[in-house]
């Protein structure tokens, strides 16, 4: 049982260039999140899914795209990359949508030059 | 102006001293907060729970909700190096579709 995970782990990116970051959750959950980190800013959600095949804006999704086509795997995409966007892009699951736990993977550190 | 005001510290204290870590927040529909603990390069893993006002422990930890004053805070008794970690607060409510609110997180070393 290996919970949330992550690829990849670290990635720089030089402007206008594009990647995709890979969440993958082997409990069954059936909402998954994309969060980023930003030195005192805390946790902002950029996109989240209440289940396969539906995606939903967060507070700060320009810039990014989502999809979730398998229920286990949740894809977040960044189209052309801006220094702006570097941070630390945390995916997290949870079982249902109320105040259940969220489950965090391990972080990706993105830089963008 | 954020919804959730947390003091990112540092906050440095010597082992076997309690901490207390607090959060301050604006939006009374706030119902249930959260404690998560994120250690160095890691993912944020939940440490504390609590609904609506009171007190909630869990060994050497007691969460607070003061929801007159609009105040939450986590406790720790005995601190140890083990501890040294962000400790971050979440909140929410059953209007936000119970996104979490996040605070910016507070960072604990504990002296050995």
């Amino acid at each position: 049982n290996a919970g949330v995970t992550q690829t990849p782990k670290f990635r720089v990116l030089k402007t206008g260039q594009s990647m995709t970051l890979l969440c993958a959750q082997d409990m069954n959950h059936e909402y998954m999140y994309w969060y980023r980190q930003d030195p005192g800013m805390g946790l902002r959600l950029i996109h989240y899914s209440v289940g396969e095949g539906t995606t939903a804006k967060g507070e700060v999704p320009d810039g990014y795209n989502v999809s979730r086509l398998k229920k286990q795997n949740f894809l977040l995409g960044l189209e052309s990359a801006a220094p702006s966007q570097t941070s630390v892009y945390f995916c997290a699951s949870q079982n249902g949508g109320s105040t259940d736990t969220q489950y965090f993977g391990p972080g990706t550190r993105l830089t963008v030059l | 102006h954020k919804e959730v005001e947390q003091d990112p510290g540092p906050l440095s204290v010597p082992e076997g001293a309690i901490v207390s870590l607090n959060c301050t927040y604006s939006n009374s529909a706030f119902q249930y907060f959260m404690w998560y603990r994120q250690y160095s390069r890691k993912g944020p893993e939940l440490l504390m729970y609590t609904y609506s006002s009171g007190n909630k422990e869990d060994g050497r930890f007691t969460a607070q909700v003061d929801k007159s004053s609009k105040y939450i805070s986590l406790f720790i008794r005995d601190s140890q190096p083990s501890d040294s970690a962000t400790y971050l607060c979440a909140m929410t409510h059953m209007d936000s579709n119970y996104q979490l609110i996040w605070g910016a997180g507070t960072k604990l070393i504990i002296k050995p």
